[in-house]
This record gives C-alpha cells, structure tokens and sequence, in this order.
C-alpha cells in the first residue's frame, strides 16, 4: 500500500542534542512537508519541498533544517538553536499542483513525537 | 491575522445523530481549496473532504458534506449518523490560490460522539 511512514513515532532528546525525523514516501509525489502540532494549536508549517533537492523555510522554520536528495524522502533535523523543540512533528505530500487535478490534497504520515528532557 | 477559524473548541453529538461543525476563513484570493481532516487519537490526519473556491455544488464524501458558503466566507462539515468512531479532532484548512504550497489550519474542534 502507498503511503508516508515517519519514524521514530516516539523520540527523547537531550539538551543541546540534534535529531533527525525520518519520512519516506511511495506515492510518487513531488511535494513534501514538515508542520509542527502544539496542544489546542493547529498545524505549522516548518519546512516544503516541491521538487528534489529544492525546499523553502515555512512560517517557523528556525532551528529546523531539511534535506531532499531523493524524491521518497525528507529527512527533518531538529537542532540544538530549537529552543522549544517538544512537539507532535507531522510530515506531509502531495502530488504537486504541476500534476495536480486542483484539490492537490495532503497525506500525512502517522507522526513522531518528540520530547526534550 | 488569522485566516482559518473554528470556534467551537469542542463538540458532543449523540451517536446517530448529525452534527456541523463551523470553518471560516478569509482570503482575498479568488482561487482557493478548503479541506477538512480528521485526527484521531493516534495523531494521523486523515483526509476527509475538499472544496474547491469554483466547484458550483457542495462537496460530499459518504457522510460527510461541506455546506459551503461563498459570500459568508464559510465552510462547515456537516456529519452524518454520527458513529463513535467519529470522535476525534478536526481540522479546517485552506490552501490559497493554485501555485502556493501553503496550507493554512484552523485550531480544531474535538468532537465526542456519545452512546
């Protein structure tokens, strides 16, 4: 079955610890996201990708950074300069408005959670 | 300023029952798409039904119905014979015009279906 899977599901960092969120997709879309989800807060855009090796800052991209060497995947690194990094961190894709029909939906991947200790 | 909003940051419906659940936005962009997902306690965001700015009708999916309001700038989910299965949090959102790759959320509606 087609799908986006993110792991770890469930992630503990240290203070001043780097970590790396996986996503892989095989739906062959183009696009790919990162959002971050707070308690009662809708998501927020960190990190978009529309093709390969191209991505553009979101709305809160600091103490994020991407990469997207290959179309299936796009790996989210959660630096040490994130001061407030304890999240629910949902990737994303989507077929791409090139290839798009209009709707253009997003599918999302089951999440990681990601705790600061 | 925000351009999605859910004011209801909680539902309850009998089970069988239908129940709407509010999404307004605001954009200045004739071109536009409107989506609702569901999030269950397991964290995935399931999509559920979409709106284009142009579509003529309201889009409908099974149970789920998208009273779609232009001129209010509104676009409700409307559910359908309510199932426990439906409790969970939903999501409005809103993608302006056909070349961004924003999307923008709302802040939810936890709905609980009781039995």
């Amino acid at each position: 079955d087609g799908g986006i899977t993110q792991s770890p599901k469930y992630l503990f960092r240290k203070e001043g610890q780097n970590v790396t969120l996986s996503c892989e997709q095989n739906l062959n879309h183009d696009a790919m996201y990162w959002y971050r989800q707070d308690p009662g807060q809708g998501l927020r855009l960190i990190y978009y990708s529309q093709i390969v090796n191209d991505f553009q800052k979101g709305d809160i991209a600091e103490g994020y950074s991407v990469s997207r060497e290959k179309k299936e995947s796009f790996p989210l690194t959660v630096t040490s300069a994130q001061k407030n990094p304890t999240a629910f961190y949902l990737c994303a894709s989507s077929i791409g408005q090139a290839r798009s029909s209009g709707a253009n939906v997003l599918t999302f991947g089951a999440g990681s959670r990601l705790t600061v200790l | 300023a925000q351009k999605i909003t859910q004011t209801q940051p909680g539902m309850f419906v009998q089970e069988k029952e239908a129940v709407t659940l509010d999404c307004t936005y605001d954009t200045s962009d004739p071109s536009y798409g409107l989506f609702w997902y569901k999030q269950p306690s397991s964290g995935e965001m399931i999509f559920l039904i979409y709106q284009g700015s142009y579509d003529q009708q309201n889009a409908t999916e099974g149970r789920y119905s998208l009273n779609f309001q232009k001129a209010r700038k509104s676009a409700n989910l409307v559910i359908s014979a309510s199932q426990l299965g439906d409790s969970a949090m939903y999501f409005c959102a809103m993608r302006e015009g056909r070349g961004t790759y924003k999307y923008i959320f709302g802040t939810g509606t936890r709905l609980k279906v009781l039995a």
